[in-house]
């Protein structure tokens, strides 16, 4: 069975900084997606970015961004030029191709800080 | 805009009271899920449908059932809510084939009381 690991579950920076959020999983499995989720206070889930295990390179979406070392089995986020609104709970999730599962992470609750 | 919309967005239910849950969603994506969440906590899958095709989770209680009369609907029917069934409930879709076939979109939870 497959399981995800945030080892961090509460961080605060200030604004401005970067912070980046850790995120563990095993699986035995060579193809499956990897994914950052964001939810905010009272607020409803969004992805932030998804990670293809096939891919080598890195994604990217503006001020976020991973650090996906697949024999490692580690998945960071990365937070540039934090914004009050990245305050949230961000959860690392697991998937495998048709399995219309994901196996979630126990979330990091950021705040960032004025 | 596409989204999942969830009714209501609060819901108080009385011990032992049924009651129903409700999401829609304008995306015609074949998926549609349905999650528990406690505070502080992940969400915990519940079963999720593709198409008709009913999924349920081995750990889900008997306590709780879903119906999905049509691509849009999906209801969470809870038979018999106990104080422990308190939490946000999350709908979730995604579309199930083609690109990004697991991209899952979420609602915006319903957060139920149990009295």
């Amino acid at each position: 069975a497959q399981t995800v690991t945030q080892s961090q579950p509460e961080m605060s920076v200030q604004e401005a900084e970067t912070v980046t959020l850790s995120c563990t999983y095993d699986t035995s499995e060579n193809n499956y997606y990897l994914f950052w989720y964001k939810q905010p206070p009272s607020r409803q889930m969004i992805l932030v970015i998804r990670q293809e295990a096939y891919k080598q390179q890195n994604a990217t979406e503006n001020r976020f961004s991973v650090n996906f070392q697949k024999a490692a089995k580690s998945f960071s986020l990365k937070i540039s030029d934090s914004q009050l609104g990245d305050t949230a709970m961000y959860f690392c999730a697991f998937m495998t191709p048709g399995a219309q599962k994901l196996v979630f992470g126990q979330g990091t609750r950021l705040t960032i800080n004025p | 805009d596409a989204m999942v919309i969830q009714n209501p967005r609060y819901q108080v239910t009385q011990f032992g009271k049924p009651v129903t849950l409700s999401c829609s969603q304008t995306l015609n994506h074949n998926v549609m899920y349905w999650y528990q969440q406690k505070s502080s906590q992940a969400p915990k899958l519940l079963f999720h449908y593709y198409d008709k095709d009913f999924n349920n989770e081995a750990d889900t209680p008997d306590n709780f059932q879903s119906r999905r009369p049509n691509t849009s609907f999906c209801f969470l029917d809870i038979r018999s809510p106990g104080l422990g069934d308190a939490a946000m409930y999350l709908c979730a879709t995604s579309r199930g084939q083609g690109p990004n076939l697991d991209e899952q979109y979420f609602g915006p939870g319903t957060r139920l009381t149990v009295t």
